[in-house]
């Protein structure tokens, strides 16, 4: 169970607009800022968004991030099959000595 | 552009340690935050620590007591150690650089090295 939690898989047509959430606390998400990585299979991960919702150069703008509170979201329109892949939150988290916190992961599945 | 490699043995025996050495090519190790990302058969991501500047380290409190980073500047390598293995140390391990002074802003990743806990 990670202390960020993430729905496990979302879908959408070709086309339509996903998001996928990121849940977290005050220790975490409420105060540090959220990281969005994108996973394709057998590959590393690749940054995707920064700072709540800066996207890395290069990434295409169909991918936002936004954060409100304990919580995050990455929404990502016009979707198109290349985005089929396990997506990721991260965040600080400042409890005991600090730590680094990945959400579980969100499959995206395009139908 | 900077490039990085995870090498080490690819089968542990249980109980004993896990040694991985990170590789960096076309940029110093110094002045950057370097963290370990493990990632089970799966499963997702697991952040397991980071080296700072060459020296300053901060491992995940779940897994401190068995875990060392350490640099070889001389060598422009990383070295991860984890002891004690079991089971459910099996996964993919990556090294990453953080490019900014966010710690998980982690822009730069190697390819991962599969590490297998077996007798």
């Amino acid at each position: 169970q990670s202390v960020l939690t993430q729905p496990p898989s979302v879908s959408g047509a070709p086309g339509q607009r996903v998001t996928i959430s990121c849940s977290g606390s005050t220790s975490n998400i409420g105060s540090n800022y959220v990281y969005w990585y994108q996973q394709l299979p057998g590959m590393a991960p690749k940054l995707l968004i920064f700072g709540n919702n800066q996207r890395l150069s290069g990434v295409p703008d169909r991918f936002s991030g936004s954060k409100s509170g304990t919580s995050a979201s990455l929404a990502i329109s016009g979707l198109r099959s290349e985005d089929e892949a396990d997506y990721y939150c991260a965040a600080w988290d400042d409890t005991l000595t600090g730590r680094g916190l990945f959400g579980g992961g969100t499959r995206v599945t395009v139908l | 552009q900077v490039q990085l490699q995870e090498s080490g043995p690819g089968l542990v025996k249980p109980s004993e340690t896990l040694s991985l050495t990170c590789s960096v090519s076309g940029g110093s190790i110094g002045y950057y935050y370097w963290s370990w990302i493990r990632q089970s058969p799966g499963k997702g991501l697991e952040w397991i620590g980071y080296l700072y500047n060459s020296g300053s380290t901060n491992y995940n409190p779940f897994l401190k007591s068995r875990v060392t980073i350490s640099v070889d500047t001389s060598k422009n390598q990383l070295s991860l150690n984890v002891n004690s293995v079991t089971a459910a140390d099996t996964g993919v391990y990556y090294c990453a650089r953080a490019d900014a002074t966010g710690i998980l802003f982690l822009n730069h990743w190697g390819r991962g090295a599969l590490v297998t806990v077996s007798s």
